[in-house]
């Protein structure tokens, strides 16, 4: 696709259901990472992956969080049990890793509400 | 080590005027310090980035200031123009890990 493609777009789900957050990243962009957002503030970094590499999860808040990378493409973010402080806005975004230039490219996140 | 402090946290500067956002890192390692804009209900995107080996970049109106020595950089936008209203980010990653570390975001308001 013509960019980082995230869905849904908006998801309102109950405390204590599970989630799971999908993202497209660029063809072939080997990089792929989460970050989270709560309302007006910064980008807290979730997950990482690189590659085959086993990704970098240094991240993620809880073990209620998970993310996987399918065949190097797809990525699902899911959040078990979600609580009210899940809710944010879940960004995702890929890159290339040319080495001269490391520009991450964003999807428009998915917002997710935890009611 | 990871940490990349940004300030200030939201400002507001008249049409024409010229708006500096400020970061410092501490690692050393990182070499690479990239900008992003964020729009309302938008994900963020790439706005002008620079490596420490240059202590100045330009890009149209959008300028940033490199200070190796202090581990500070700095954006400036020249000019500015309501349409530049929006949330900037800095960033920055090193070659071998090119994870981004995020700023805490600056709310830039242009007002006419």
């Amino acid at each position: 696709g013509a960019g980082v493609s995230q869905s849904p777009s908006n998801k309102v789900t109950e405390k204590g259901k599970d989630v799971e957050l999908r993202c497209d990243p660029i063809s072939g962009h080997t990089a792929l990472y989460w970050y989270r957002q709560s309302l007006g503030q910064g980008l807290e970094f979730l997950i990482y992956f690189q590659g085959n590499s086993a990704p970098d999860k240094s991240g993620l808040p809880s073990d209620r969080f998970s993310a996987e990378r399918t065949g190097g493409s797809v990525s699902t973010l899911t959040i078990q049990r979600t609580q009210q402080e899940d809710s944010a806005v879940y960004l995702c975004a890929s890159s290339s890793l040319t080495g001269i230039n490391t520009e991450a490219f964003f999807g428009q996140g998915t917002r997710l509400t935890v009611v | 080590q990871q940490q990349v402090k940004q300030s200030p946290q939201s400002l507001i500067v008249q049409k024409g005027g010229i708006p500096i956002i400020n970061c410092a890192y501490e690692n050393t390692a990182f070499d690479y310090f990239p900008w992003y804009q964020q729009f309302p209900g938008k994900g963020p995107a790439l706005l002008i980035a620079i490596r420490p080996d240059v202590s100045e970049k330009k890009e149209g109106r959008f300028t940033i200031s490199f200070n190796k020595s202090a581990k500070q950089f700095s954006l400036h936008i020249m000019d500015s123009q309501p349409g530049d209203s929006a949330t900037y980010f800095c960033a920055a990653s090193y070659s071998g890990n090119e994870k981004l570390t995020f700023g805490t975001g600056t709310r830039l308001t242009i007002i006419p």
